[in-house]
C-alpha cells in the first residue's frame, strides 16, 4: 500500500534554531517527492520538488535531501523564523500521472 | 501577480441546501484539482480537470460534483451538504502532469472553508 509517514508530529523551537523533518514513504512507482508548507487557513505552497537522480534541493532557508534507496526524505529548515510556523507536509508522486499521495505533515510552531 | 483565486474564502450555507465554491485561475493551467481538507489532515482529492475532461476519484460521493466552463474557470457544487461536509476546499492547478510534466507543481488557491448549519 502506498504510503508517506512524517515524523515528528509536532515540533516546538525556538527562533533562530535549526530543526530537520522527516518524511519516509513506500510509494511505487516512484515519481518525485514534494514538500509543501501551509499556514493556519491558506492552501499549501510548493517548497521543493525532487526527483529519483536528485539528493538535494535548496529554497533559501528550506533544504530538502532525498535518498530514494532508503526512501527517507528530510526538510531541514536554517535559522528559523517566526513566520515558519506552519504544517509542513511530505507528498509523494506515484507514477507519471497526477496521483499524490499525501503525509499527514508535521506541525511546526516557532517561539520567540 | 498569477494565481489561484478562490471565493468566498467562508462559507455558511444550511444543511441540505446546495452550496457552490468557485475557483479562477490566471496560470493559464490545463489541470484543475479540488481537494477536501478537514482539520489536521492530509487534503483529500475529489476529483480533476485536464482541459475539459473531468476525472472523478472513485471514492468522491454523488454528491458532490463539478463543472469548468472554460480554462479560467472551476466550480465544486455540494448538492445536498451534510454535517459531515463541513472542511476547508482547496482549489489548485497544474500546467500538466502528463509524459514529462509529471514534475510540476501544484498551485494552491487559500481556500474555502465551508461551515454547515
Amino acid at each position: 500500500k502506498n504510503q508517506v509517514e512524517q515524523s515528528p508530529q509536532s515540533l516546538i523551537i525556538l527562533e533562530g534554531k535549526n530543526c530537520t523533518l522527516q518524511c519516509n514513504y513506500t510509494v511505487s512507482p516512484f515519481s518525485n517527492l514534494r514538500w509543501y508548507k501551509q499556514d493556519t487557513g491558506r492552501g499549501p505552497v510548493s517548497l521543493t520538488i525532487m526527483t529519483f537522480s536528485e539528493n538535494t534541493k535548496s529554497n533559501g532557508r528550506y533544504t530538502a535531501t532525498l535518498d530514494a534507496d532508503t526512501k527517507q526524505s528530510s526538510l531541514h529548515i536554517t535559522a528559523s523564523q517566526l513566520s515558519d510556523s506552519a504544517s509542513y507536509i511530505c507528498v509523494v508522486s506515484a507514477g507519471s500521472n497526477y496521483q499524490l499521495i499525501w503525509g499527514a505533515g508535521t506541525k511546526l510552531i516557532i517561539k520567540p | 501577480d498569477a494565481m489561484v483565486i478562490q471565493n468566498p474564502r467562508y462559507q455558511v450555507t444550511q444543511f441540505g441546501k446546495p452550496v457552490t465554491l468557485s475557483c479562477s485561475q490566471t496560470l493559464n493551467h490545463n489541470v484543475m484539482y479540488w481537494y477536501q481538507q478537514k482539520s489536521s489532515q492530509a487534503p483529500k482529492l475529489l476529483f480533476h480537470y485536464y482541459d475539459k475532461d473531468f476525472n472523478n476519484e472513485a471514492d468522491t460521493p454523488d454528491n458532490f460534483q463539478s463543472r469548468r466552463p472554460n480554462t479560467s474557470f472551476c466550480f465544486l457544487d455540494i448538492r445536498s451538504p451534510g454535517l459531515g461536509d463541513a472542511a476547508m476546499y482547496l482549489c489548485a492547478t497544474s500546467l500538466t502532469y502528463r509524459d514529462r510534466g509529471s514534475n510540476q507543481p501544484q498551485h494552491f488557491g487559500d481556500g474555502t472553508r465551508l461551515s454547515i448549519l
